[in-house]
């Protein structure tokens, strides 16, 4: 069966400082990858997704980058984190559809990440 | 893609009672899912409708679709403290070709089931 690990769950950080927030999925392959950011009390934006190693697509214009070094991993990272990159960030995988029809879209969602920039 | 949009934002009620949540999108679908978030944790899948499906039951939820309205609704019957959660739609377009992309999500319906 198909799992999908994200680390670390709780993060602390200060103002200015870099940030790597990690995401593996296992029992699967070629998977299409996500990260999502979820602020306090708000809904889910999302923030980067992937459809292969190195192949990554950004959403919104931020102080974040993501990478996919390996087929299964996906890395959310900051050079120098804001305030305003405080959330719940939540990684996801769903299947790859080769043709039209063969995939629902379904999403599968690691349990996220609390980060906290004081 | 495109973004559903949850109505009512909070509902608060008994357990024992009925919940019904619904969504509401702009453009055509191949199918619409119902995702659940407890409190810090990641979403879980619920339950997903065709295009071409107007009902689907799954245990004691209920999912309907109006594509001519482009509405759904989520009912979940006999309600328990458990149910408490927030629960949020995806409207899906799937494209041709490879990778069709990404689900986005709205504010979600805040669910509150009192013992």
């Amino acid at each position: 069966s198909q799992t999908i690990h994200q680390w670390p769950a709780t993060l602390v950080q200060p103002v200015g400082s870099p940030l790597s927030l990690e995401c593996t999925v296992e029992g699967t392959s070629n998977p299409n990858l996500y990260w999502y950011r979820q602020a306090a009390g708000r809904g889910l934006q999302l923030l980067f997704y992937s459809v292969g190693i190195g192949q990554i697509s950004s959403e919104v214009p931020q102080n974040l980058s993501a990478s996919r070094p390996q087929d299964r991993q996906f890395i959310l990272s900051s050079k120098k984190l804001l305030l305003s990159d405080s959330g719940f960030y939540l990684c996801a995988w769903s299947v790859r559809a080769k043709q039209r029809g063969d995939s629902t879209g379904e999403l599968f969602f690691g349990e996220g990440s609390r980060l906290t920039v004081l | 893609s495109q973004q559903g949009e949850e109505d009512p934002q909070a509902l608060s009620i008994q357990e024992g009672e009925n919940a019904t949540m619904n969504c509401s999108y702009k453009t055509s679908i191949n199918n619409l899912q119902w995702y659940r978030q407890n409190s810090g944790r990641g979403l879980v899948h619920l339950i997903l409708i065709r295009s071409n499906e107007r009902e689907k039951h799954s245990g004691r939820l209920r999912v309907t679709l109006d594509t001519s309205k482009k509405s759904s609704s989520l009912l979940i019957t006999a309600s328990r403290a458990a149910d408490t959660a927030s629960y949020f739609c995806a409207p899906v377009h799937i494209a041709g070709g490879t990778s069709y992309g990404k689900l986005t999500f709205g504010q979600g319906t805040i669910l509150t089931v009192h013992p």
